[in-house]
């Protein structure tokens, strides 16, 4: 079974500073997606990562992914308030018809 | 392409009643997908449609649980007998490759007093 684990699950952040999330899973999948969710509201896709060694940046965030050792992680840069949601990683199901697995997420909070 | 869209956005019931969710996908995608997401969790996948088929539905989706998409475009979620265990978001996806990724609806949230 295509298990997920994303640490930290709580991050409290100064604005200016860097961290990184990170994305475990447990077999192999070669697609990876990064959501925000803010809170009540629905999903916001930030990245597809498809392939070993794929990294994409939006403005702060930059994403990565090592498919051998099934790992991705999220990189933040200087956060800013606007940050703050919480942040889902999500792994295809390749078994199946591509039905996604998700992680637990991790809460952002960017303070002053 | 104005999205994935959801109907209701809110939902009150009282157990045992049966509810009803829509789903209108973005109009070239022909792969739609109902998840689920309780409080503080990932969503949970529940069922899949390729066009108008049904091709995978996941364990969490007991016998109370039925889904549609009968012309291929918008697709219904149905929760028959409804128990306050039921209470969640209900997330639409819809997808026009996995390599495009899935673009998420504003999600249906039902309360189930």
């Amino acid at each position: 079974e295509l298990k997920v684990e994303q640490n930290p699950l709580f991050l409290s952040m100064q604005e200016g500073k860097n961290y990184t999330i990170y994305c475990n899973y447990s077999t192999t999948s070669d697609r990876l997606y990064w959501y925000r969710q803010d809170p009540g509201k629905s999903l916001e896709s930030l990245f597809v990562l498809l392939s070993n060694g794929a990294v994409k940046q939006e403005g702060r965030l930059m994403a990565s992914l090592d498919t051998k050792a099934r790992l991705s992680t999220l990189h933040i840069t200087a956060a800013v308030h606007d940050l703050s949601a919480t942040y889902f990683c999500a792994v295809d199901n390749s078994r199946s018809q591509g039905n996604l697995i998700f992680g637990k997420g991790t809460k952002l909070s960017v303070k002053p | 392409d104005t999205g994935v869209s959801q109907n209701p956005r809110h939902k009150i019931t009282k157990r045992g009643q049966n509810v009803t969710f829509r789903c209108d996908p973005i109009s070239e995608h022909n792969r739609l997908y109902w998840y689920r997401q309780t409080l503080g969790q990932g969503p949970e996948f529940l069922t899949y449609f390729q066009n108008e088929a049904q091709l995978e539905k996941s364990r969490l989706l007991s016998d109370r649980f039925s889904a549609e998409r009968p012309k291929g475009s918008f697709s219904t979620l149905e929760i028959q007998r409804t128990e306050q265990g039921d209470s969640a978001m209900y997330l639409c996806a819809s997808s026009r490759d996995r390599n495009y990724g899935y673009t998420f609806g504003s999600g249906t949230r039902l309360t189930v007093v």
